[in-house]
């Protein structure tokens, strides 16, 4: 079974600042999926983005990217220019490809950004 | 596009009784669709997939004669919290898969609904 490890329960940064959210998984597959969800105070799930286990590029979206080490097992999430709205818990997720789009969650780390 | 609607977003029921929350997809067609369930501050943990047409599958652990699923149309999950009792009180998330995209594309999350058996 896969499992997903985020080994920070809680973070803070200044705003402005940039921050590096940890997210590690265990998989005997090949191919896989990962991503990060934000999930605000609202509780909606919002995705942040997407790494194909295919791609060697680290995917990026705006202030949003991923450090990607396959071998390592390892998908970390750089928050750059960090703004008050990115406030939430972050979860990292997993998704096998032959899963039919089940995801398995990590714990979830609490960002706080700071005015 | 893609909205996932949940209905209710918040129920107090009493312990004993039973509470029917739905999962609607609004602009799209969604074969599957997940039911989760979470704690404060917890991760999103599976309690079943569900198949229209099809019965659900559950999670180990989880009761399937207490947490009743239907999938009876392919924008409409239903999950049905039988006899609840305090414990059952909690987060639930559905979210859904659309049928027309390729495999293994995001999922669309609902709202959540916050349950409270007093």
């Amino acid at each position: 079974a896969q499992t997903v490890t985020q080994s920070q329960p809680e973070m803070s940064v200044q705003e402005a600042e940039t921050v590096t959210l940890s997210c590690t998984y265990d998989t005997s597959e090949n191919n896989y999926y990962l991503f990060w969800y934000k999930q605000p105070p609202s509780r909606q799930m919002i995705l942040v983005i997407r790494q194909e286990a295919y791609k060697q590029q680290n995917a990026t979206e705006n202030r949003f990217s991923v450090n990607f080490q396959k071998a390592a097992k390892s998908f970390s999430l750089k928050i750059s220019d960090s703004q008050l709205g990115d406030t939430a818990m972050y979860f990292c997720a997993f998704m096998q490809e032959t899963s039919g789009s089940r995801l398995t969650f990590g714990e979830g780390t609490q960002l706080t950004v700071n005015p | 596009g893609a909205v996932v609607s949940q209905h209710p977003s918040w129920v107090i029921c009493k312990s004993g009784t039973s509470v029917k929350i739905e999962c609607r997809s609004l602009d799209f067609q969604a074969t599957t669709m997940f039911w989760y369930r979470q704690f404060p501050k917890q991760s999103l943990m599976l309690m079943a997939t569900s198949n229209e047409g099809s019965k659900a599958t559950y999670e180990q652990g989880v009761e399937k004669d207490k947490f009743l699923i239907n999938h009876a149309s392919l924008t409409l999950s239903t999950l049905t919290v039988t006899s609840a009792h305090p414990e059952d009180s909690s987060f639930y998330i559905c979210s859904a898969v659309r049928t027309a995209q390729p495999y293994n594309s995001p999922l669309h999350f609902g709202n959540g609904t916050r349950l409270t058996v007093t």
